[in-house]
């Protein structure tokens, strides 16, 4: 997996943008870049991906620079409820499955 | 459609016994990995099947096994518990195919004492 780098730590206030970045230097041509986010005790949840262009869907959207070398993850309008650990990981594109691995990811903090 | 479910929810085990855990992926999904998440250590990747074969594994000793059946559910297994295995150990399916989203099971917390 293309290694990722991300803040440990953000915080927000509540309904107002939630900016993550992702830096991914080492990534390769074809390999997406995948976010999931993990609220306490449940098991992480599908954000989004992304390829070259931005993407948008209704929980958030996705800016991958040109260079493709860093993304940032948008929340629009934070909630309480975002408060969780955002993990931004880009996989291997192989036919052979996944081995993905995490990092630590950033602790978000949304505050009222 | 119902999501990725694992039973059971909770487990305490003793050290050197073994334990199975089990995982129903979403309907059309044939791709199930594992993860083990401690404090210490973060989510670590486990392994995946597709097809009913091992497809990746990760850097767990042999005590740590896994298989899938026809109908994609899968279970895995750990033999000899100590208590470092103590952790979430979480379940998460995919289509399969090259690239696309997992979706992840609540989990399977094992308490070993």
């Amino acid at each position: 997996d293309a290694k990722t780098t991300q803040p440990p730590s953000m915080d927000c206030a509540e309904g107002r943008a939630a900016n993550l970045p992702c830096n991914h230097s080492t990534i390769s041509g074809n390999e997406y870049v995948y976010w999931y986010r993990q609220i306490h005790s449940q098991g992480p949840q599908y954000i989004i991906h992304g390829l070259k262009n931005n993407e948008t869907n209704e929980m958030a959207s996705l800016i991958i620079t040109e260079d493709r070398k860093s993304s940032t993850l948008i929340l629009p309008h934070a909630t309480l409820r975002d408060t969780a650990v955002y993990y931004c990981i880009a996989p291997p594109l192989r036919s052979g499955g996944f081995k993905t691995i995490f990092g630590a990811g950033t602790r978000l903090f949304v505050k009222a | 459609k119902a999501g990725v479910t694992q039973t059971p929810r909770y487990l305490i085990k003793t050290r050197g016994q073994q334990v199975t855990l089990s995982c129903s992926p979403i309907s059309g999904h044939r791709s199930v990995s594992w993860y083990q998440q401690t404090p210490g250590q973060g989510l670590q990747f486990l392994f995946e099947y597709f097809s009913e074969t091992q497809r990746n594994k990760g850097n767990f000793p042999g005590r740590f096994s896994g298989r899938q059946f026809s109908n994609s559910r899968s279970e895995m297994n750990v033999s000899t518990l100590e208590l470092g295995d103590s952790a979430l150990y979480l379940c998460a399916s995919s289509l399969g195919q090259a690239v696309n989203e997992q979706y992840f099971g609540p989990g399977t917390r094992l308490t070993v004492t």
